[in-house]
C-alpha cells in the first residue's frame, strides 16, 4: 500500500484530455511539492512535472500539474499514442522522513 | 549532460549482501544529492536512500537497518550496499541525481538505466 494514492488505471482516445489524481496527506503533499514521473514500457522512469506544476526542458506544453490542499493532478491534453506509460507522483513526507511515490497509474491510450 | 550507470552483480544469494555502484559522468557528485530507487517485477517504485555531498545521508525508515549508501568523490561515484537480502529485494535498482538544494527531495532527473538485482540461490 502506497503512502500516495494514484488509479491504478486511466484510458483515453487519441486528441482526448486525462487526468490522473495523486492523493496524500498533510504530511507529504499537503506540506511539501509534487513530482511527476513518466515511464514508458522498459525504460527508466523520466520527470515530466516537478514543483507541482513546472515542466522541465523538452517536455510538451500538453503536460500540465496543479496540487491543491493533500492532492495533486497529471493532466494530458491532446492524448498521443506515445503517451501510453505509467506515471507515478512522488513528495517527500515529513513524518516518515522520506521520499514516498504513488502507486503508479498504467495510461492506455485506446 | 549528466549520465549515471549503475553496475553490479545481477544475481544475489538469499541472506547476502547486495552491492551496486553509480557511476556519475558529466557532471560532479560534489554537489547535488543522490539517491538510490527500486522497482521489483511489475510493481511501483520505492526510494531507498539519498546521500549528499555534505555528508548528509537518509535511508528509508523501512530498509534503515540493512542499508549503507556512500560517496566514492575521486572516482565520482557513489554505492549501494543491502544486507540480509531475501527474493523481496528481487527488483530493478536504479541511480539517480537529486536536487542541488533540499528544497524538493522527491525531485530525480536524470536516472541511470537501471540494473536488475535477481535474489536467488
Amino acid at each position: 500500500q502506497s503512502v500516495l494514492t494514484q488509479p491504478p488505471s486511466a484510458s483515453g482516445t487519441p486528441g482526448q484530455r486525462v487526468i490522473i489524481s495523486c492523493s496524500g496527506s498533510s504530511s507529504n503533499i499537503g506540506s511539501n511539492t509534487v513530482n511527476w514521473y513518466q515511464q514508458l514500457p522498459g525504460t527508466a522512469p523520466k520527470l515530466l512535472i516537478y514543483s507541482n506544476n513546472q515542466r522541465p526542458s523538452g517536455v510538451p506544453d500538453r503536460f500540465s500539474g496543479s496540487k491543491s490542499g493533500t492532492s495533486a493532478s497529471l493532466a494530458i491534453s491532446g492524448l498521443q499514442s506515445e503517451d501510453e506509460a505509467d506515471y507515478y507522483c512522488a513528495a517527500w513526507d515529513d513524518s516518515l522522513n522520506g521520499v514516498v511515490f504513488g502507486g503508479g497509474t498504467k495510461l492506455t491510450v485506446l | 549532460q549528466v549520465q549515471l550507470q549503475e553496475s553490479g552483480p545481477g544475481l544475489v544469494k538469499p541472506s547476502e549482501t547486495l552491492s551496486l555502484t553509480c557511476t556519475v559522468s558529466g557532471g560532479s557528485i560534489s554537489s547535488y544529492y543522490w539517491s538510490w530507487i527500486r522497482q521489483p517485477p511489475g510493481k511501483g517504485l520505492e526510494w531507498i536512500g539519498y546521500i549528499h555531498h555534505s555528508g548528509s545521508i537518509k535511508y528509508n525508515p523501512s530498509l534503515k537497518s540493512r542499508v549503507t549508501i556512500l560517496a566514492d568523490t575521486s572516482k565520482n561515484q557513489f554505492s549501494l550496499r543491502l544486507s540480509s537480502v531475501s527474493a523481496a529485494d528481487t527488483a530493478v535498482y536504479y541511480c539517480a541525481r537529486g536536487p542541488e538544494y533540499s528544497g524538493s527531495l522527491s525531485w530525480f532527473d536524470p536516472w541511470g538505466q537501471g540494473s536488475l538485482v535477481t535474489v536467488s540461490s
